[in-house]
């Protein structure tokens, strides 16, 4: 089993509506949570970033974190083209940036259809 | 303010060589981390790098080696080239180590193709 598991996709949905990212993890001493958006052939860009459970908005996006299910969530209202995307959740037992670094799932292609 | 910067951005090289990549952190960070992304898979820590010494390494050979700078800037060389480094080589920096912090800036990374 993999440390953090995430579908890959693709996920198409139409423009307006609200997408649904999801990451599951094993690893218990997870405690910073981050979802960075990756355009095709450029660097991850961080979006959202939130320690421990409980959640966290920011304009569109609300990012969710359930330790107890191991299980963190990225909500984007009114979804855009330009959302067009990949989305990588990533985590970490250490603040810093991770001394340990971080742990990434394999991303989720997300498609907003015009 | 320049945010972190990573050359060359494209190169080929043959099995067996050797390559050296090059970063420059975002102005103020001081410490910085490679990772290793395969097309269609998530970054893969390699290193990170901190006061010029190599505090933590992921799942990597020694093939694998790093440099940072008193500038902050650091250097990934990866010697004796497989097939299977072919990637996009991202580096992210960070602020100084405060408690709460600790977003990472990725760079646009370089990819390397081995022929």
């Amino acid at each position: 089993q993999k440390e953090v598991e995430q579908d890959p996709g693709p996920l198409s949905v139409p423009e307006g509506a609200i997408v649904s990212l999801n990451c599951t993890y094993s690893n218990s001493a997870f405690q910073y949570f981050m979802w960075y958006r990756q355009y095709s052939r450029k660097g991850p860009e961080l979006l959202m970033y939130t320690y421990s459970s409980g959640n966290k908005e920011d304009g569109r996006f609300t990012a969710q974190v359930d330790k107890s299910s191991k299980y963190i969530s990225l909500f984007i209202r009114d979804s855009q083209p330009s959302d067009s995307a990949t989305y990588l959740c990533a985590m970490t037992s250490w603040a810093g940036g991770g001394a340990d670094g971080l742990t990434f799932g394999k991303g989720t292609h997300l498609i907003i259809q015009p | 303010d320049a945010g972190v910067t990573q050359s060359p951005t494209h190169l080929i090289k043959t099995r067996g060589q050797q390559v050296t990549l090059r970063c420059s952190p975002k102005s103020g960070h001081d410490t910085v981390s490679w990772y290793q992304q395969a097309l269609g898979q998530g970054p893969q820590f390699i290193f990170q790098y901190y006061e010029e010494e190599e505090r933590q390494r992921g799942n990597f050979p020694d093939r694998f080696s790093g440099h940072q700078f008193p500038n902050y800037s650091s250097e990934l060389n990866v010697n004796a080239l497989l097939l299977g480094d072919s990637a996009l080589y991202l580096c992210a920096s960070t602020l100084p180590q405060v408690e709460g912090t600790g977003e990472l800036f990725f760079g646009e990374g370089s990819r390397l193709t081995v022929l």
